[in-house]
């Protein structure tokens, strides 16, 4: 089965200082990882995705994520964080083989502050 | 624009009572998904379907039930078998086929307890 794990339920950072949002996967196959941003009472928005080839990921508002197969880890960055950064972030893992099936983590609350 | 309505935004039910969310979406998807998400667990899978008049249940169906009569449609029934029903109710979704393309949200039903 594949799983999720996002060990840190919040994050704090100052503005103008880069984030790192951490995220690691379990699975059997070759993954395809997401990151979703959600503000309050809204749903979740997409911010980029990892399917294959390059590792570094470029994704909305300035967002990037790094694979590493290896430490199996696909971890959110930002090199300045702004206050409006400030959601519960996701990260997903789905199989090829499975479809569009999503596997959450538990999601992380990034706080920003001035 | 595309994309995905959820309604209403806030739902009230007494003990007893089922009642019933809807999704609708005109991205022209034939997968949707009904997603349970409560404080610090993430996205829990309640039912999905890929295509018309079919749909299969996810990892939390009990006291659940849905339909799919129509491509855009996707109402979710809570019934009163569900005990724990108060929660944010997340609609969403996606193309079929192409694994590696993000689900799509609705803005979400919070659901409470009279």
């Amino acid at each position: 089965a594949q799983s999720v794990a996002q060990p840190e339920d919040q994050v704090n950072v100052a503005e103008g200082n880069p984030l790192t949002v951490k995220c690691t996967y379990s699975v059997s196959g070759n993954p395809y990882l997401f990151w979703y941003v959600q503000y309050p009472n809204r749903g979740l928005q997409f911010l980029l995705k990892y399917i294959t080839g390059d590792n570094l990921v470029k994704g909305s508002y300035g967002f990037e994520a790094e694979f590493n197969k290896s430490q199996t880890s696909f971890h959110l960055k930002k090199p300045s964080a702004l206050v409006s950064d400030s959601a519960l972030y996701f990260c997903a893992v789905s199989l090829s083989f499975a479809g569009n099936m999503l596997t959450f983590g538990g999601g992380t609350r990034l706080m920003v502050k001035p | 624009d595309g994309g995905i309505t959820q309604s209403p935004k806030y739902l009230f039910r007494k003990e007893g009572q089922n009642v019933t969310l809807s999704c609708e979406q005109n991205l022209n998807h034939d997968a949707m998904y009904w997603y349970r998400q409560d404080p610090g667990q993430g996205l829990r899978l309640i039912y999905y379907s890929q295509i018309v008049n079919d749909f299969q249940k996810g990892d939390i169906a009990e006291g659940y039930s849905v339909s799919r009569e129509k491509k855009e449609s996707f109402p979710l029934t809570v019934t009163s078998a569900q005990k724990n029903p108060t929660a944010f109710y997340l609609c969403a979704s996606s193309i079929v086929g192409e694994t590696y393309q993000p689900q799509h949200f609705g803005d979400g039903t919070r659901l409470s307890i009279l």
